[in-house]
């Protein structure tokens, strides 16, 4: 089956405990991104990738990193999360050759106290 | 900038067809209408896309009218689980560009 796949679903952690979120995906795609979705504030893009090696900053990517070393992974790295990043966190990816539409993963719940 | 304009909410009787409206007057020659949807806090959902043509697939019909300022995503047969937000997005998919999320219109179909 088609899919991104994030981990974890859910995660409770404390401010400035590093921490990884992981993103695969089984589509052979181009294009990866992170977004985050918070109440009143919809869903903001944190950082995407073209293609390997290649990655940029979206519209909120402050207190995160990214790296995509192989295509089908696209990991979120918070080095020193804060509470301000409690939110929903969700990956996609796109095939590039076409106008097909984003595949969205199920989302990672994270809270930081 | 806003590039969609979608009501904030519509109510649908089950089984109705749902007319779900999108006003994109800024849209440039080379951006397709969108339509996503999410299901409380699941990941959103890819519905269809189309350039100035109507469109249909399995899930639902797109309606683009022909100055292409505006269209309609239509649920044909609305059922209890079709109750999400619908986004409505403008973007043109070649290379760089990137897909922003506007507030979307909560839809609840309702028994």
């Amino acid at each position: 089956e088609a899919q991104v796949t994030q981990n974890p679903r859910y995660l409770i952690t404390v401010t400035g405990k590093k921490l990884t979120v992981t993103c695969s995906q089984n589509m052979n795609h181009e294009y990866m991104s992170w977004y985050r979705q918070d109440p009143g504030l919809g869903l903001r893009q944190i950082y995407y990738s073209m293609n390997v090696e290649v990655t940029d900053k979206g519209d909120v990517p402050e207190g995160y990193k990214v790296s995509r070393k192989e295509k089908r992974n696209f990991p979120l790295i918070l080095e020193s999360p804060s509470p301000n990043q409690t939110s929903l966190y969700f990956c996609a990816s796109r095939d590039t050759g076409g106008a097909g539409g984003y595949t969205f993963g199920s989302g990672t719940r994270l809270t930081v106290v | 900038d806003a590039k969609t304009t979608q009501p904030p909410s519509m109510d649908c009787a089950e089984g109705r067809a749902a007319n779900l409206p999108c006003n994109h007057s800024t849209i440039s020659g080379n951006e397709y209408v969108y339509w996503y949807r999410q299901i409380h806090s699941q990941g959103p959902q890819y519905i269809i896309h189309g350039l100035k043509n109507n469109e249909t697939n399995e899930m639902a019909s797109l309606i683009i009218t022909e100055d292409r300022k505006s269209s309609t995503l239509i649920l044909p047969h609305a059922t209890l689980r079709d109750t999400a937000v619908y986004y409505c997005i403008v973007y043109s998919y070649s290379g760089y560009s990137t897909l922003t999320f506007g507030k979307g219109t909560m839809l609840l179909v309702s028994p």
